[in-house]
């Protein structure tokens, strides 16, 4: 299994929908986060989870809805999303204490109608 | 302004060129700094950290300058498997994971 994986890797949704994005990861680390990628613009940290529990928000609008059941796996939760809200979702992953590399996932492509 | 700072590009450099690229951050808080790497529609994977002392892998020389809250990459002897965006990244104190990225510098190298 590689590192980070994310599915699906391509949605469509119409701004009705409700969707979710998974996020496993397979490397032991006990943080995740989901970044936000729009084109032309840097990364955007979301949110942050540490040992499960959520340590950043980064006034991420409430129609995005994120879960983290245990260390390994990640959700975000998609409801009522607007055209502008398309953009790439990463996840990544890395360990709480030591190295501050993070690892990343190949991303969500989403597409809001 | 904006927290972290690059020239967007495209840089077009022959094969075995040497191209540098500069990032400058604007919080004197920042206190870890990186250099990841993004193919096109992939994800970013880290390139090199960078340290005060300055520090080399390989063809790559990554510098930081604290007094003028600048960090540069250097990339000699350039190959095609180069071509990519180059994402500079810091970490700021008070937060203790979370990283802040610039927009990318994107590098074609060119046979």
């Amino acid at each position: 299994e590689t590192g980070v994986t994310q599915t699906p890797r391509h949605l469509v949704m119409g701004m009705t929908n409700k969707k979710s994005l998974k996020c496993e990861q397979h490397l032991g680390h006990n943080a995740m986060y989901w970044y936000k990628q729009s084109a032309k613009k840097p990364l955007e940290l979301m949110f942050v989870y540490n040992f499960k529990e959520q340590t950043e928000n980064n006034s991420v609008p409430s129609r995005f809805s994120p879960e983290c059941p245990n260390s390994s796996h990640l959700f975000l939760h998609l409801h009522t999303l607007q055209p502008e809200d398309s953009a790439l979702y990463l996840c990544a992953s890395s360990q709480e204490r030591g190295g501050n590399e993070q690892f990343f996932g190949p991303g969500t492509r989403l597409t809001v109608l | 302004r904006k927290e972290v700072e690059q020239d967007p590009g495209p840089f077009n450099v022959p094969e075995g060129a040497t191209v540098a690229f500069n990032c400058t951050y604007s919080n004197s808080a920042s206190q870890s700094f990186f250099w990841y790497r993004q193919d096109c529609r992939k994800e970013p994977k880290l390139l090199m950290s960078v340290y005060s002392s300055g520090n080399e892998d390989g063809r790559f020389t990554a510098q930081l300058n604290r007094a003028s809250q600048y960090i540069s990459l250097l990339i000699r002897d350039s190959k095609l498997s180069d071509s990519a965006t180059y994402l500079c990244v810091v970490r700021l104190i008070r937060q203790r994971r979370a990283l802040t990225f610039g927009s990318g510098t994107r590098l074609q190298v060119q046979p």
